[in-house]
């Protein structure tokens, strides 16, 4: 069975400091894809990075860079230079490359960002 | 353009009656999804379509059905509501032709079966 998890429901980080959100996953398929998504309080989701199972370096977005470790099946969120405007919540999925496009999200970690 | 509209934004149900959630996507793409995000799971999979035509079950079908019988609507049917249907409702889209496939999101339903 496929399945994230988040074990941080929630984190705090001072403004400009870096922090690491973690996600680890369970599948069986060789060939994933691992997201990560924002939704501030007004309630939408913002897609931020991806990474495929198969890349051989962790993916980078601006701020936003994904330490990805296959072998511990790990995908964890690093926010470098965090800004008050990073609070929010942030979940981390998956979705295996076979079986159509089916998405499986974890349970969101809370960050909130000190001034 | 909008992207992907749901309608209604919010919606008091009372237990027994049916509703349909509406998602309307003008970008095309064609993969369509339903989750339900709940205080503490996160967002959970109830149907999805890869394609206008086909649909799928995701972690959490009971009690909700759909339908994609073309490339721009995806329905959400809840033929005898329950309390515990009680959720927030995002429909979401997807082209599986970009390198990511990454989902878009819609704004969001809010449902309260009482």
């Amino acid at each position: 069975a496929q399945k994230i998890t988040q074990t941080q429901p929630g984190m705090f980080v001072q403004e400009k400091e870096a922090v690491t959100l973690d996600c680890t996953y369970d599948t069986s398929d060789p060939s994933y894809g691992l997201f990560w998504y924002k939704q501030p309080s007004s309630g939408e989701m913002i897609f931020l990075i991806y990474q495929g199972s198969y890349d051989q370096q962790n993916a980078t977005e601006g701020r936003y860079s994904l330490n990805f470790q296959k072998a511990r099946k790990s995908a964890n969120l690093v926010i470098s230079a965090s800004q008050l405007g990073d609070s929010a919540m942030y979940f981390c999925a998956m979705r295996p490359n076979t079986g159509g496009f089916k998405t499986i999200f974890g349970a969101g970690t809370r960050l909130f960002v000190k001034a | 353009t909008a992207g992907i509209t749901q309608a209604p934004t919010s919606q008091i149900l009372a237990a027994g009656r049916s509703m349909t959630l509406r998602c309307t996507q003008d970008m095309r793409h064609n993969a369509m999804y339903w989750y339900r995000q709940d205080l503490g799971l996160g967002l959970r999979l109830i149907h999805y379509s890869n394609t206008a035509g086909t649909t799928g079950k995701g972690e959490v079908p009971d009690g909700y059905s759909v339908s994609r019988a073309n490339t721009d609507d995806f329905p959400l049917t809840l033929a005898s509501a329950v309390p515990s249907q009680t959720s927030v409702y995002f429909c979401a889209s997807s082209d599986s032709r970009k390198p990511y496939n990454e989902q878009f999101f819609g704004p969001g339903t809010r449902l309260t079966v009482l």
